[in-house]
């Protein structure tokens, strides 16, 4: 079946340092979403891609589609310490998400 | 602004028990989700309803979870027996429709069987 792999798993950064979380799924997709999940929380819907070769900004957050539609990537210029979190993607082949593993992220104040 | 709703948070049940989780969804969204997510894991989909209709219930264990979403707005997940490996958080999630739409999830519930 479906299967999403995010790498790393784990991220461990200095505040003001860059960050790339990085998405691949085993099957073309038609759509990306990106989830935020703060410690003890639920996931936050951040965006959506839905176009190969798809490129959005949301302030330092960047977000690519691969051009084959099969993988990703989450860019954060500059983190902050309200970063932290867990960074999910979810691929959608038809009418249902399958979410990545994850990638964890804190930033050293 | 418009929140999925869920209950209970918390559960602490024995094992061979029964446990039944609710979920009401954001208002005009015809699609909810039950996502199972164990700590460290993404959000693994259970069963996915459109409207009353189940549409996806591929990795849902049939021989001791059911779910059902009777007039297709609130929604209801039972486990019986409940078992040790069923220790969880329970996410419900809704959007307007399948995808492409965001979802939108609730707090969860966090399923301590023992």
């Amino acid at each position: 079946g479906q299967q999403v792999m995010q790498i790393p798993q784990y991220q461990h950064v200095q505040e003001g340092e860059d960050f790339t979380t990085y998405c691949n799924s085993s099957t073309t997709l038609s759509n990306i979403q990106w989830y935020k999940q703060r410690p003890g929380g639920h996931p936050v819907f951040l965006i959506q891609l839905v176009k190969s070769g798809e490129v959005k900004k949301q302030k330092r957050l960047t977000f690519q589609f691969g051009e084959a539609k099969k993988n990703s990537s989450l860019h954060i210029t500059a983190t902050q310490t309200t970063d932290v979190g867990t960074y999910f993607c979810a691929g959608a082949g038809t009418y249902k998400y399958i979410f990545g593993t994850g990638t964890r992220l804190k930033v050293l104040a | 602004e418009a929140e999925v709703a869920q209950s209970p948070r918390y559960k602490i049940t024995e094992k061979s028990q029964a446990v039944a989780f609710w979920c009401d969804p954001i208002s005009g969204h015809a699609t909810l989700y039950w996502y199972r997510q164990i700590l460290g894991q993404g959000p693994e989909l259970l069963v996915q309803f459109q409207d009353e209709s189940v549409v996806d219930d591929s990795q849902l264990p049939k021989d001791r979870f059911s779910a059902e979403r009777l007039k297709g707005v609130d929604s209801t997940l039972k486990i019986q027996p409940a078992e040790l490996g069923d220790s969880a958080m329970y996410l419900c999630a809704s959007s307007f429709g399948t995808a492409p739409y965001e979802q939108y999830f609730g707090p969860g519930t966090r399923l301590t069987v023992t």
